[in-house]
């Protein structure tokens, strides 16, 4: 079963823009997780966000996390064409085994 | 360090016939999973191994797929017989207890 649901399902925007995605989950989170999938390939990691945080920033990437709503976002700034790609969030609940499970996605296109 | 080694990078079979995926985690990983990404849908646990035992497999159509990781270290997940809604990116990924997890860069299968 999905836990997380990105919104929007396909974001297109112009190289230097800012791109927001969005991602509501539905239970109790010990962390959240955003990955970047380029088509074929694998996923890479992004950023993590705990739970007791609400926050966080990376190179051009900003994450927020509102527990009380059950959602997060990713901003990336000052898009390039090669952040073209698909954002999934993954989130564990917690517990003695690190399960992450993911969203459907947000399809991201920068044009040049 | 290395990645996370996944083979075959492709695989085209006949609905029926049956096929074998392979993957090497990065060394000292315990947590090992295997995941099913069909085309436009975020990645789908199919299960997940501690060394070798199984934590979780509630979503691994057991009639047809069978997963092992001999000695705690490289998996292979099997299906048999495939159908043609078993084509998918197959995902393999392994954790260590405070990192994220790492992925492959999967096994592509076509089911014709």
């Amino acid at each position: 079963s999905q836990q997380g649901e990105e919104d929007p399902q396909a974001l297109s925007i112009q190289e230097g823009e800012n791109a927001t995605m969005n991602c509501s989950y539905k239970t109790s989170i010990n962390n959240l997780q955003w990955y970047r999938q380029n088509s074929g390939r694998g996923l890479v990691h992004l950023i993590l966000i705990r739970s007791n945080e609400r926050e966080k920033h990376s190179g051009r990437l900003r994450v927020t996390l509102d527990t009380s709503k059950k959602s997060s976002s990713l901003l990336i700034t000052a898009s390039r064409a090669a952040d073209t790609a698909s954002y999934f969030c993954a989130t564990d609940a917690g517990g003695s085994n690190y399960k992450l499970t993911f969203g459907k996605g947000t399809l991201l296109t920068v044009n040049p | 360090e290395a990645g996370v080694a996944q083979s075959p990078r492709y695989k085209i079979i006949e609905k029926r016939q049956s096929v074998a995926f392979w993957c090497n985690p990065i060394s000292g990983h315990a947590t090992l999973y295997w995941y099913q990404q069909i085309l436009g849908q975020g990645p789908k646990l199919l299960i997940q191994f501690q060394n070798n035992g199984v934590v979780d497999d509630s979503q691994l159509p057991k009639d047809r797929f069978s997963a092992e990781r001999l000695k705690g270290v490289d998996s292979t997940l099997k299906i048999q017989p495939a159908k043609l809604e078993d084509s998918a990116v197959y995902l393999c990924a392994s954790y260590a207890l405070g990192t994220e997890a790492f992925f492959g860069q999967g096994t592509r299968l076509t089911v014709v």
